[in-house]
């Protein structure tokens, strides 16, 4: 497994502004996601995060209004841009860990309200 | 996107009593994942599957990947208080880049 931690927690935003996220991995990883979960929504994923590369946006997503850097395999961070109420979410990175197969391990997420 | 049909989207269960929840799709998965979220923190990962057939348990849960590589289903026997949460199935399919695809999520509740 993986241990995941995300920075901050939680955090109260005003419109317009942008808010910065950080997963941090107590190990190397090759994949990281960032996901996205609406109030009593399932989980959508908003990107995978490349290391020393561009990330892999999924539709619906474009990268003007969620940035992500991967400077190396421990760390990736994502930002909400010119944020709306819309944008009010719980946003998760997760890890993919080579086991028996393919594992993703997510973090406690960062719950995000714009008023 | 490709869509997971999660069922029931809700359970209200006696503590004690069995569980059983599943997940269907028309397309084919090479793994299906099962987690658990509980309020305020991020989704756990139960249990894993990756072969057609595979049945694998985790203490009181158990699950199963289809035969048909398009289903899979979650047991839970004797539950207690602290089953409750919300549970979703995850799948990557096949030939996809890894990525996870969501069912919906089914809320559990029990009840003393």
């Amino acid at each position: 497994s993986a241990v995941i931690s995300q920075k901050p927690s939680r955090d109260i935003c005003q419109r317009g502004t942008s808010l910065t996220i950080q997963c941090q991995v107590d190990s190397q990883v090759t994949m990281m996601f960032w996901y996205r979960q609406q109030p009593g929504q399932s989980l959508t994923l908003i990107a995978t995060a490349n290391q020393g590369s561009e990330a892999t946006y999924e539709s619906g997503f474009v990268i003007d209004k969620f940035p992500i850097s991967r400077p190396n395999l421990t760390f990736s961070t994502l930002t909400v841009s010119n944020m709306s109420p819309e944008d009010s979410s719980i946003y998760l990175c997760s890890v993919e860990v080579l086991a028996g197969g393919n594992e993703q391990y997510f973090g406690p997420g960062t719950r995000l309200t714009v008023t | 996107g490709q869509q997971l049909n999660q069922s029931p989207q809700s359970m209200f269960i006696q503590e004690g009593e069995d569980v059983s929840m599943n997940c269907t799709s028309s397309s084919i998965f090479n793994t299906w994942l099962w987690y658990k979220q509980e309020p305020g923190e991020g989704p756990v990962l139960l249990i894993a599957l990756y072969k057609a057939g595979e049945l694998t348990s985790n203490g009181r849960l158990t699950a199963q990947f289809g035969i048909t590589r398009k289903d899979s289903f979650l047991n839970i026997s004797a539950s207690i208080p602290s089953d409750v949460g919300i549970y979703f199935c995850a799948g990557q399919l096949a030939g996809s880049a890894r990525q996870l695809t969501f069912g919906s999520g089914t809320q559990l509740t029990v009840l003393p």
